[in-house]
C-alpha cells in the first residue's frame, strides 16, 4: 500500500463545477503540500499546510491530522485548471513522499 | 527573482555517456532537492542538501549517480555511465526552512538515454 493515496486518479469536469481531490496518508507528517503540474511539465506549489484550512482564490485546501486526510477543492472550475494535482507529505527526515497525482480535465 | 533555474531543458544521450544536470536555487534558500519523475514511479527524491551539505541520499539509485553542491548557488547531478532506464524528467527544487516554507521547483530536465 502506498504511503500517500490520492483519489480519484482521473477527473473530468465541466467548466463551473465544484471539484474535490482527496489525499490520504499513513505516515506521521510535519506538513502536507499540494502541487500543480501543468501539461508543459512545470510544478508549482499551491499550498503547504499542517492544520486546518487555507484558501487562495478559487482553491481551498483542508487537512484533518487525526484522520490523516486532506482535500483540495476548486470552486467555479475553469479549463485553465486542467493539470495534474499532486499531494505530498513532509516527514521528519526532511523528505517528501508523493502521491501518484490526480489528472484533472475541465471541459468548456 | 528568476526562480530555480535548471539546465539543460532537454538532454538526449547514448547509453554509456556521462550526463550532468545543473541547478541554480533561489538566492537565500538553504535547502535544495533533486527529484526524478517517471510515468511508472511518479516523483521520487534522489538527494537533498541543507546548507550545501548532503543530508539524505538514500534515494540515489546506485553508484552511477552522484550529486554535488559546491556552494549555495549551484548544484549538479551526474550520471556516469548513463543507461536507458535513467530516462526521466529530473527536477531541482529549493526552499528556506523546509518545514515552514513551500518548495519552489525548476522547470526540469527531460533526459532521454538511447
Amino acid at each position: 500500500k502506498n504511503e500517500v493515496e490520492q483519489s480519484p486518479q482521473n477527473l473530468t469536469a465541466q467548466e463551473g463545477e465544484f471539484i474535490t481531490i482527496n489525499c490520504s496518508y499513513s505516515v506521521g507528517i510535519s506538513a502536507l503540500h499540494w502541487l500543480q503540474q501543468h501539461p508543459g511539465g512545470g510544478i508549482v506549489s499551491l499550498f503547504m499546510l499542517s492544520s486546518g484550512k487555507k484558501k487562495h482564490g478559487r482553491l481551498i485546501a483542508t487537512i484533518n491530522i487525526q484522520e490523516k486526510h486532506s482535500s483540495l477543492h476548486i470552486t467555479a472550475s475553469h479549463p485553465r485548471d486542467s493539470a495534474v494535482y499532486i499531494c505530498a507529505v513532509g516527514g521528519s527526515q526532511g523528505n517528501l513522499i508523493f502521491g501518484k497525482g490526480t489528472k484533472l480535465s475541465v471541459k468548456p | 527573482d528568476a526562480g530555480v533555474i535548471q539546465s539543460p531543458r532537454h538532454e538526449v544521450t547514448e547509453m554509456g555517456q556521462e550526463v550532468t544536470l545543473r541547478c541554480k536555487p533561489i538566492s537565500g534558500h538553504n535547502s535544495l532537492f533533486w527529484y526524478r519523475q517517471t510515468m511508472m514511479r511518479g516523483l521520487e527524491l534522489l538527494i537533498y542538501f541543507n546548507n550545501n551539505v548532503p543530508i539524505d541520499d538514500s534515494g540515489m539509485p546506485e553508484d552511477r549517480f552522484s550529486a554535488k553542491m559546491p556552494n549555495a548557488s549551484f548544484s549538479t547531478l551526474k550520471i556516469q555511465p548513463s543507461e536507458p532506464r535513467d530516462s526521466a524528467v529530473y527536477f531541482c527544487a529549493s526552499t528556506w526552512e523546509f518545514y515552514n516554507s513551500p518548495l519552489h521547483f525548476g522547470n526540469g530536465t527531460r533526459l532521454t538515454v538511447t
